[in-house]
């Protein structure tokens, strides 16, 4: 599987954009990326994914670099309910029908007021 | 839209019982995947099913851990004489299709072994 790399924490002011890296240089041609986060005790919640175009949603953008060894997850306005641990997967064809998603260690965002 | 259901959200047995976890997909939805977190680790992967299939089970215990997807009803995952090391948030997740279609997740069973 290709791995990731995230820093294991960051902080962000409500109100402004949080920009949360991950590195992903040992990705392969047509493995995604994919981002959840996990607010405590709750399931992981899916917000975007990307094979190499940059991508937005109602929750988030995500930018790939063209070289796609790494991206970056923007939440534009952020709020204090978006505390969570961010997840930054690459998922790996496992064989048969299965990619499998393969959570790492994320990183923790902090939203302080 | 309801999202994926898992019960009970809560489950207490003692050592050597048997769990049995519930997993309802969201509606249309025929692939499941459970995943465990052990207390401050990270959620690891257990089965894939698909309706009456086991497609990937390469991460579960390869003792007392079963999964089913039966044609009807809900998704099951059965832990049989329960030791306090399963203690852990089980979620369960689903999706549309294979490949590459997002996973939804639910809200998961905790499960305590006293």
């Amino acid at each position: 599987d290709a791995k990731t790399t995230q820093p294991p924490s960051m902080d962000c002011a409500e109100g402004r954009a949080a920009n949360l890296p991950c590195n992903h240089s040992t990705i392969s041609g047509n493995e995604y990326v994919y981002w959840y986060r996990q607010i405590h005790s709750q399931g992981p919640q899916y917000i975007i994914h990307g094979l190499k175009n940059n991508e937005t949603n109602e929750m988030a953008s995500l930018i790939i670099t063209e070289d796609r060894k790494s991206s970056t997850l923007i939440l534009p306005h952020a709020t204090l309910r978006d505390t969570a641990v961010y997840y930054c997967i690459v998922r790996a064809y496992s064989g048969g029908s299965n990619y499998k998603l393969t959570f790492g260690k994320g990183t923790l965002l902090t939203v302080n007021p | 839209n309801a999202g994926v259901m898992q019960n009970p959200r809560h489950l207490v047995r003692r050592r050597g019982q048997e769990a049995r976890l519930r997993c309802s997909p969201m509606k249309g939805h025929s692939h499941v995947y459970w995943y465990r977190q052990l207390p401050e680790e990270g959620l690891k992967f257990m089965v894939y099913l698909q309706k009456e299939n086991i497609i990937d089970e390469s991460g579960m215990p390869k003792e007392r851990f079963s999964a089913e997807f039966p044609k009807e009803g809900p998704s099951i995952l059965r832990i049989q004489q329960v030791v306090r090391g399963d203690s852990a948030a089980y979620f369960c997740a689903s999706s549309d299709r294979g490949g590459n279609s997002p996973l939804h997740f639910g809200n998961g069973t905790r499960l305590t072994v006293t």
